[in-house]
């Protein structure tokens, strides 16, 4: 199975709600990283969180880390119709090289 | 705009055609990687390469061949595909190998394989 697991796969949430979205992953990490990407274009970088990292806020987006749990949650507060994408974790292992990625979140705000 | 520029946006050929698909980022990147994304899969790593040398293959079949000629641009060349080889093809630029530092992609390049 995929190093990355996101959870739910589709999420449909009204315009101003709150959006949380998990991700769960089986080895050790470097840092976990969260894109988003909207439908047929290229992902985009959200965040990134380091292994020795807890929690990291950008804008609307709040990321937690468990590193004793191997997961991690995307929340989006406040979303909007524009936040309709998919969002994927990633997770960089100690040894550099790549990133893994999970299945990733459709989220669907409706406006 | 994340800096990194696919050509072309789109691709439709058949599986006796020669193509190639083109990335390119100005953001003085040192790692260039090859993405596949399939329908309902997680995005597939196929190659990456750091300043120009390939460190690694993903067992991607031999007709993908990449091309590295510098640290800003990377190429993906096609030759007798499959139809199950039709996907968006992403490129990704990074400062560093991809594991430590964050990922610019570029927006994709959609290939149908008639």
């Amino acid at each position: 199975s995929q190093q990355g697991e996101e959870d739910p796969q589709a999420l449909s949430i009204q315009e101003g709600e709150n959006a949380t979205m998990n991700c769960s992953y089986k080895t050790s990490i470097n840092n976990l990283q969260w894109y988003r990407q909207n439908s047929g274009r290229g992902l985009v970088h959200l965040i990134l969180i380091r292994s020795n990292e807890r929690e990291k806020h950008s804008g609307r987006l709040r990321v937690t880390l468990d590193t004793s749990k191997k997961s991690s949650s995307l929340l989006i507060t406040a979303s909007r119709a524009a936040d309709t994408a998919s969002y994927f974790c990633a997770t960089g292992q100690t040894s550099g090289s790549r990133l893994t990625f999970g299945e990733g979140t459709q989220l669907t705000v409706n406006p | 705009e994340t800096g990194v520029t696919q050509t072309p946006r789109h691709l439709v050929m058949g599986m006796t055609n020669k193509k190639s698909l083109k990335c390119e980022q100005h953001l003085g990147h040192n790692a260039m990687y090859w993405y596949k994304q399939s329908a309902k899969k997680p995005l597939e790593l196929m190659f990456v390469y750091n300043f120009k040398e390939q460190t690694e293959n993903n067992s991607v079949p031999s007709r993908f061949s990449p091309e590295c000629p510098n640290s800003s641009h990377l190429f993906l060349h096609l030759h007798t595909l499959q139809p199950e080889d039709s996907a968006l093809y992403l490129c990704a630029s990074s400062q560093f190998l991809q594991g430590n530092t964050e990922a610019f992609f570029g927006q994709g390049t959609r290939l149908t394989v008639v």
